[in-house]
């Protein structure tokens, strides 16, 4: 069964520090990984998407790192801002004309002042 | 409009009654996607629309629930018979189509049944 584990389930940091999200998939053929952030109240919004021969993706403060041999990824937030509260949401597609994609349950990411 | 938008944004009902949720997808995006989101909870799959095939209906939780969508545009979900446990997000999202394609969520339906 394809599946998507997300660490830690919730953080909580100050405002300038960098953290990391972390995505364990099962899902099999790999095709590509999202990362989504969703702020309260609104919907997902894609951050980076990692394909097979990707390990690495930067996109501003957020940097993106894919290992597809032991299946997993993280996400790297550098200087942390408050704005970055919201939920990481992992995302994992299978190919072979598979249109729907497994969610992980996402991080829930505090950043205070 | 430049997104995908959904109505109404927040949605109370009582136990028993039918409710209708709206998505008005990018303009030109042939796939559409609805999703429930219960709290502390992944996005859970609904139903699947691609162009002027069959829907995919397999993740529909039970035959409450119903989607269409008309021209190749605007969906609706529909639940009949509401039940408390029917309380969530339910999110709408479209994308071009492809298998690998981005999917451009909604803000959500914010679904409570008293």
């Amino acid at each position: 069964k394809n599946q998507v584990e997300q660490s830690p389930q919730s953080l909580i940091i100050l405002e300038g520090k960098n953290c990391t999200l972390q995505c364990n998939y099962t899902v099999s053929p790999f095709s590509n990984l999202r990362w989504y952030k969703q702020d309260t109240g609104r919907g997902p919004v894609s951050l980076t998407i990692m394909t097979f021969s990707e390990n690495t993706k930067s996109n501003g403060r957020y940097t993106a790192t894919l290992d597809a041999d032991t299946k997993q990824s993280s996400l790297h937030i550098t200087a942390s801002q408050l704005s970055d509260s919201a939920s990481y949401i992992c995302v994992v597609r299978a190919s072979g004309g598979s249109y729907i994609p497994t969610f992980g349950r996402g991080t829930s990411l505090i950043v205070h002042p | 409009g430049a997104g995908v938008s959904q109505s109404p944004s927040n949605k109370v009902t009582e136990k028993g009654k039918d409710v209708e949720l709206r998505c008005d997808p990018i303009s030109g995006h042939t796939a559409l996607y609805w999703y429930r989101q219960s709290l502390g909870q992944g996005l859970e799959f609904l139903i699947y629309f691609q162009g002027n095939s069959a829907p995919d209906k397999s993740g529909l939780p039970s035959d409450r629930f119903s989607a269409e969508r008309t021209g190749g545009s605007v969906s609706t979900l529909t639940i009949q018979r509401t039940q408390q446990e029917d309380s969530a997000v339910y999110l709408c999202a479209s994308s071009l189509g492809s298998t690998g394609g981005e999917q451009f969520f909604g803000p959500g339906t914010r679904l409570t049944v008293l």
